[in-house]
């Protein structure tokens, strides 16, 4: 099993600043990376697949980026509706599909 | 609209078993793979299961190997969970997802929540 390690746990960021978000794997997953927004009460929803491809309808000011065991998401300038909790989930090893634990995106 | 609606869920006795169903619209629904994904009160989320676009072939977490039982139904476009023996530790919301080619999840459903608790 893959198992997907993200950091940090709570990252606490102002509004209109730059976000980083990590992911690593255990073992070298290509480019079979994706990342998930979950707000509070929600379904979480795709925002990048193939570790760099935005999905339809996400703003340009998520990227994605990172091959083999390492992966980062940024947020280029924050706004108020991108805090919320953000997974990695790897497809290139499976069963078992598995999810990094989570970062917390909070405002500072 | 790609759309997604999971019920079934409840308060159940470990030990128990309970249905789950997820009711698909706006896609073709026998073209794709479906799958399973639970989230534990203000915890992460966990794959719990896959079928197949033809139901053929399923595949499940071995948190829930021999206890649960994905089955779709395409004629009613409907994704179903049989969860058997039920145990405290199954108590999550459970999401249906679709699989739109290469085992990620998109859309995923608005959730159903599943207590196991005496």
């Amino acid at each position: 099993e893959i198992v997907m390690t993200q950091s940090p746990a709570t990252l606490s960021v102002s509004p209109g600043e730059r976000a980083t978000l990590s992911c690593r794997a255990s073992q070298s997953i290509s480019n079979s990376l994706v990342w998930y927004q979950q707000k509070p009460g929600q379904a979480p929803r795709v925002l990048i697949y193939g570790a760099s491809t935005r999905a339809t309808g996400i703003p340009a000011r998520f990227s994605g980026s990172g091959s083999g065991t390492e992966f980062t998401l940024t947020i280029s300038s924050l706004q108020s509706e991108d805090f919320a909790v953000y997974y990695c989930q790897q497809y290139n090893n499976w069963p078992p599909i598995t999810f990094g634990q989570g970062t917390r995106l909070e405002i500072k | 609209q790609v759309h997604l609606v999971e019920s079934g869920g409840g308060l159940v006795r470990p030990g128990g078993s309970l249905r789950l169903s997820c009711a698909a619209s706006g896609f073709t629904f026998g073209d794709y793979y479906m799958n399973w994904i639970r989230q534990a009160p203000g915890k992460g989320l966990e794959w719990v299961s896959y079928i197949s676009n033809t139901g053929s072939h399923a595949n499940y977490a071995d948190s829930v190997k021999g206890r649960f039982t994905i089955s779709r139904d395409n004629a009613k476009n409907s994704l179903y969970l049989q969860m058997n023996s039920l145990r405290a530790e199954d108590t999550a919301v459970y999401y249906c997802a679709r699989d739109p080619g290469s085992n990620w999840f998109d859309p995923w459903g608005q959730g159903t929540l599943v207590t196991v608790s005496s």
